[in-house]
């Protein structure tokens, strides 16, 4: 299974709600990413978990929160968020954190839209 | 800090002419790069990448990739072009941060094959 699932493929929200993306991998990766990604644009990298644990924080606004319940799931909390947040929300992982490996699997993404 | 740049935003090149999209890089120490492919609405999907050994490196789908320290480049490339191959390509490299992988991507280039 070489898969990184995202769900939902498609969310719409407004200001006030809270709602949360899921991320699920089975091929015993350590490392999990979430990175925001705007229309025709790279991907930007919000986070990263290395065994569970956060390790990166690229200065993402607190109404996002990231939670890695066990090493197979990643989720991204999302409250009070801003029409700007409206993007592709992206999951990657890869092996071991510190192999030189380096090739991250993404899944298909979520696309979030805020009113 | 490690980057990459992708100087073309668009390339446009005939079905079953040869292709090449450039990368260049800005590295201190071993450079560790990648190529990656998005098409519309799907996440990124891994090519090839370079690590060490073999300036040629061969990846999914027909590409090459010439790693050329003298030119700090590495240009991604295809015998003979498909419509298929239409999509955007993500140049990237691989950085660590306080022992943590990151994976930071160029700027993207958007191919068409012309049938």
């Amino acid at each position: 299974d070489t898969e990184v699932t995202q769900t939902p493929k498609h969310l719409v929200m407004g200001m006030t709600n809270k709602k949360s993306l899921k991320c699920e991998q089975h091929m015993g990766h350590r490392a999990m990413y979430w990175y925001k990604q705007k229309a025709k644009k790279p991907p930007e990298l919000m986070f990263v978990y290395s065994y569970e644990k956060l390790s990166i924080n690229e200065s993402v606004p607190s109404r996002f929160s990231p939670e890695c319940p066990n090493s197979s799931l990643l989720n991204l909390h999302l409250h009070a968020l801003q029409p700007e947040d409206s993007a592709l929300y992206l999951c990657a992982s890869s092996q071991e954190p510190g192999s030189n490996t380096g090739e991250l699997f993404f899944g298909e993404g979520s696309r979030l839209t805020v009113l | 800090a490690q980057s990459v740049a992708q100087p073309e935003d668009q390339v446009n090149v005939a079905e079953g002419n040869p292709l090449t999209v450039k990368c260049t890089y800005s590295v201190s120490g071993n450079p560790y790069l990648f190529w990656y492919v998005q098409y519309p609405n799907r996440g990124l999907q891994f090519l090839l990448k370079y690590i060490t050994g073999d300036n040629l490196v061969k990846g999914s789908y027909g590409f090459e990739a010439e790693f050329n320290k003298s030119q700090t480049s590495f240009h991604l490339k295809k015998p003979s072009a498909l419509v298929s191959d239409s999509a955007l390509y993500f140049c990237a490299v691989r950085d660590m941060t306080g022992g943590y992988q990151k994976v930071t991507f160029g700027t993207g280039t958007k191919l068409q094959v012309i049938p």
